[in-house]
């Protein structure tokens, strides 16, 4: 059983459009990321999320907005998508004091 | 702001030696230290993770140190394989929050 999945695995898309990206968690943790990795592997925490509550947000533009309807899922929504935007994200999760586990990435691909 | 760095960035071996890999970072108010795995295309493994009470962790081959006063972890990987090529990255988490180095790219010759 996958612990941390992501749907989608790839996503293309133009300029202008909006886009989600969803996560969920089978391992009963609290505490649930996203991360993006960009063209040069450099990975930066964007959000965290614990117990359903905001308490991460790393000056991410408003355009990115994720949102946590249970402990298990954490989604990333994007306004007006730029080609900056290009990049894989990650979403991660973690029991409180524990390692973080890591989703296999949405290779996010903005032309 | 903690800063992460990782040295070397790219590391090549022939099998069967072994491996160090270094990470240090700035602020020594560490929760713990975590190392990973990425394979080209891959999302994250998590190798070992060590708390900021412990000095060491040992998986099998691998052998991670943290010295927090001097703001250093030390990755060792005994008697390498081609299977153990890979991104080797070191995340230090303070609270809620993992920051991470850039990484050292591993190529392990047969």
């Amino acid at each position: 059983d996958t612990a941390v999945s992501q749907t989608p695995k790839y996503l293309v898309t133009q300029m202008g459009n909006d886009k989600s990206i969803k996560c969920e968690q089978n391992l009963g943790h609290d505490t649930m990321y996203w991360y993006k990795q960009d063209s040069k592997k450099f990975l930066k925490i964007m959000f965290s999320y614990n117990n359903k509550e905001l308490i991460i947000n790393e000056t991410v533009p408003n355009r990115f907005s994720p949102k946590s309807p249970d402990k298990a899922h954490l989604n990333l929504h994007i306004n007006s998508l730029e080609l900056g935007d290009s990049a894989v994200y990650f979403c991660a999760s973690r029991a409180q004091g524990r390692e973080q586990y890591f989703g296999p990435g949405t290779r996010l691909t903005v032309t | 702001k903690q800063e992460v760095t990782q040295i070397p960035a790219a590391l090549s071996v022939p099998e069967g030696e072994n491996l160090v890999l270094n990470c240090s970072f700035t602020d020594s108010a560490i929760y713990n230290l975590q190392w990973f795995r990425q394979d080209p295309g891959k999302g994250l493994t998590s190798l070992l993770l060590i708390q900021s009470s412990q000095r060491e962790q040992t998986s099998g081959r691998l052998n991670a140190s943290l010295d927090k006063s001097s703001g250093r972890s030390t990755l060792y990987i005994a008697a390498s394989q081609p299977g153990d090529s890979a991104t080797y990255l070191c995340a230090v988490g303070v609270d809620y929050k993992l920051s991470f180095g850039a990484g050292t790219t591993v190529t392990v010759r047969a």
